[in-house]
């Protein structure tokens, strides 16, 4: 069975302190897929990054950056710089890779992030 | 690219009504998804559809749900004989099947309370 876990329930910063999300997760499966979803005030989750089991490269686009560790089954999700715009809840997200859907995102319960000015 | 598009926004509904949610999906993707969401939780799987052909329910979807996407375009979820434990926010997706796991596009959800 997936599972995802978000320990932190709620973090808080001052503006343009960096802050760290972590995301451990669990899987049976060699080939899975992490996501990051940023679902702001509006409710709507909005789409932030893909990274499948075989690509361990550490990813960064512009004040966001991800740290994914296959040893340690961990995906966490640093930004710098926070800014006032990025107080939202993050979700991590797993899927199996199988057949190549992934349709059955199994998310953490989310870590809602307060930047404050 | 217009998103993902779900009516009504909110939805108020005595015990026991049935109610009924519709999702439009991003034109060209194949792939829609519901899930639901309870307060402080993430969203959870309920059903999946490729195309017209719904592939897949959660055993969450109860007896008392039932999705349909005649024609693979548009999609709506139904609940009968609504339940206090049904209230959430239910959250349509679509995605391209062209993609190999393309991710998902959410829309803003149909916040349902049963009161």
């Amino acid at each position: 069975a997936q599972k995802v876990t978000q320990a932190q329930t709620e973090i808080s910063v001052v503006e343009k302190e960096d802050v760290t999300l972590d995301c451990v997760y669990e899987t049976r499966d060699t080939t899975y897929y992490l996501f990051w979803y940023k679902q702001p005030p509006s409710g709507e989750l909005v789409f932030l990054i893909r990274r499948n089991s075989f690509d361990e490269q550490n990813e960064i686009s512009g004040r966001y950056s991800w740290n994914f560790q296959k040893s340690t089954s961990s995906f966490n999700f640093t930004i710098t710089a926070s800014q006032v715009v990025d107080s939202a809840v993050y979700f991590c997200a797993l899927s199996e890779g199988r057949g190549g859907s992934n349709y059955k995102l199994t998310f953490g319960k989310g870590t809602l992030l307060t930047v404050n000015p | 690219d217009t998103g993902v598009s779900q009516d009504p926004r909110h939805k108020i509904t005595k015990r026991g009504q049935n109610v009924t949610f519709r999702c439009d999906p991003i034109s060209e993707h194949n792939r829609l998804y519901w899930y639901r969401q309870t307060l402080g939780q993430g969203p959870e799987f309920l059903t999946y559809f490729q195309n017209e052909a719904q592939l897949e329910k959660s055993r969450l979807l109860s007896d008392r749900f039932s999705a349909e996407r005649p024609k693979g375009s548009f999609s709506t979820l139904e609940i009968q004989r609504t339940e206090q434990g049904d209230s959430a926010m239910y959250l349509c997706a679509s995605s391209s099947g062209q993609l190999y796991n393309s991710p998902l596009h959410f829309g803003n959800g149909t916040r349902l309370t049963v009161t």
